[in-house]
């Protein structure tokens, strides 16, 4: 139990697709994140929420879209994604977005492929 | 540039064997360093973490040492053991407006028996 939890564990959809991936954080944090992994590429930000607004957008395209309804949940809805999206796509939370020397508590990720 | 590498991209070590793994950082401005272990199918895991007012930090096992001089990390661990086969990397943190965090590509080490 890692504290932050994803799922699906795995999703494999089409390009025409509609899917969502979701993430709950049992940890008390008010900071929450998205994180693209790649093979042999470092980790990728994407979005980051703090305090459930979202303070960062790290030039993510548009088929890509996050919602945090409340500070212990973080979806990321998938629409028409190119195969070149397949990836580990990983959730992280924080104590605090903008305190620093605090670290990002992992889920263990959805693994998607693109069809 | 802004950029978090690994010096070894693989490391082999025997069973019961001390493991270094080294990380180099290029943000003078970064204030704090942490060290994940990431095995198969799993996400980043935390092991330590320091912050740039220190040199040195002892963990279970695992030691991370920080030389701003040269801009630095280590990860120590102590008689490796099967259960630390992983990808291992570094993350600088580091405020650029916001509080940001600069992750490397990792290494690879393998335990052997």
């Amino acid at each position: 139990e890692t504290g932050v939890t994803q799922t699906p564990r795995h999703l494999v959809m089409g390009m025409t697709n509609k899917k969502s991936l979701k993430c709950e954080q049992h940890l008390g944090h008010n900071a929450m994140y998205w994180y693209k992994q790649s093979a042999k590429k470092p980790l990728e930000l994407m979005f980051v929420y703090s305090l459930e607004e979202r303070v960062e957008n790290n030039s993510v395209p548009s088929r890509f879209s996050p919602e945090c309804p409340n500070s212990s949940h973080l979806f990321l809805h998938l629409h028409t994604l190119q195969p070149e999206d397949s990836a580990l796509y990983l959730c992280a939370s924080s104590q605090g977005r903008d305190r620093g020397n605090s670290p990002l508590h992992f889920g263990n990720g959805t693994r998607l492929t693109v069809t | 540039g802004e950029s978090v590498g690994l010096h070894l991209p693989t490391l082999s070590v025997q069973e019961g064997d001390n493991s270094i793994i080294n990380c180099a950082y290029s943000n003078s401005a970064s204030d704090y360093f942490i060290w994940y272990k990431q095995e198969s199918g799993k996400g980043p895991q935390f092991i330590i973490d320091i912050r740039s007012n220190m040199d040195k930090r002892q963990g279970q096992r695992v030691t991370v040492l920080l030389n701003k001089t040269v801009k630095h990390l280590s990860l120590q661990i102590a008689a490796t053991q099967p259960g630390d086969s992983a990808v291992y990397f570094c993350a600088e943190g580091l405020r650029m407006g916001t509080y940001k965090y600069i992750f490397g590509t990792g290494t690879r080490l393998k335990v052997l028996a």
